[in-house]
């Protein structure tokens, strides 16, 4: 089935930084899906991109729909504390089940 | 504010008993996932049901698990019996087709 690659697994950072992520994939996705998780709860959806090519804003966070929609980039400008988690890509596969990346865990250093 | 809504949210419970987790999606939503969470690997997607209907169960362990919508309303994921290694943090997510999905809290299943 098709899966999503996330990369880095971690990342440790110092307050103030920007910080990159990317997913990929081997097969096409129509969809992208940028989600975080806060220790002890449920994943929340920051980012949804529906067009290749799109770039798409939330606030410090930035996330484009790679042009050949195998990739996704999420970019967080100027990192503070409380953005420490992890952070998922996702997409639906051609059925609409939702497949999840393995997560890149972000700590930020004060 | 709509959201998933999921009890219990944690569940203490010795190996063998039955164990039933529910999830009450968010109105309107027709798709409705079930994933579990550990430390090893990552969210797993156990099923997931559109309009109700089981559409694919393929990451369950089909012998012990079990996941049904009596309703539009309410979402149950059964495991019996229970084992130490279906201790894990299980979600229930809703939303509509390709547009993103919404999770609930989590269950966190201790199984001892």
């Amino acid at each position: 089935g098709q899966q999503l690659n996330q990369s880095p697994q971690s990342m440790f950072i110092q307050e103030g930084e920007d910080v990159s992520m990317n997913c990929t994939s081997s097969s096409i996705f129509n969809t992208w899906l940028w989600y975080k998780q806060d220790p002890g709860e449920g994943p929340v959806l920051l980012i949804a991109l529906y067009k290749a090519g799109e770039l798409t804003s939330n606030g410090r966070l930035t996330a484009q729909f790679g042009i050949t929609r195998k990739d996704s980039f999420l970019n967080i400008s100027a990192s503070i504390p409380s953005d420490v988690g992890i952070y998922f890509c996702a997409g639906p596969d051609s059925s609409y089940k939702l497949i999840f990346g393995s997560g890149t865990r972000l700590l930020v250093r004060p | 504010d709509a959201r998933v809504t999921q009890t219990p949210r944690h569940k203490v419970t010795e190996m063998g008993q039955e164990v039933t987790m529910r999830c009450q999606p968010i109105l309107g939503h027709n798709t409705v996932f079930w994933y579990r969470q550990t430390m090893m690997q990552g969210l797993e997607l156990l099923a997931y049901f559109r309009n109700r209907a089981p559409l694919d169960d393929s990451g369950m362990p089909k012998d012990r698990f079990s996941a049904e919508m009596p309703d539009a309303t309410l979402a149950t994921l059964k495991i019996q019996p229970s084992e130490p290694r279906d201790s894990a943090v299980y979600f229930c997510a809703s939303g509509n087709r390709g547009l993103g999905a919404f999770f609930g809290q989590g269950t966190r299943l201790t199984v001892v």
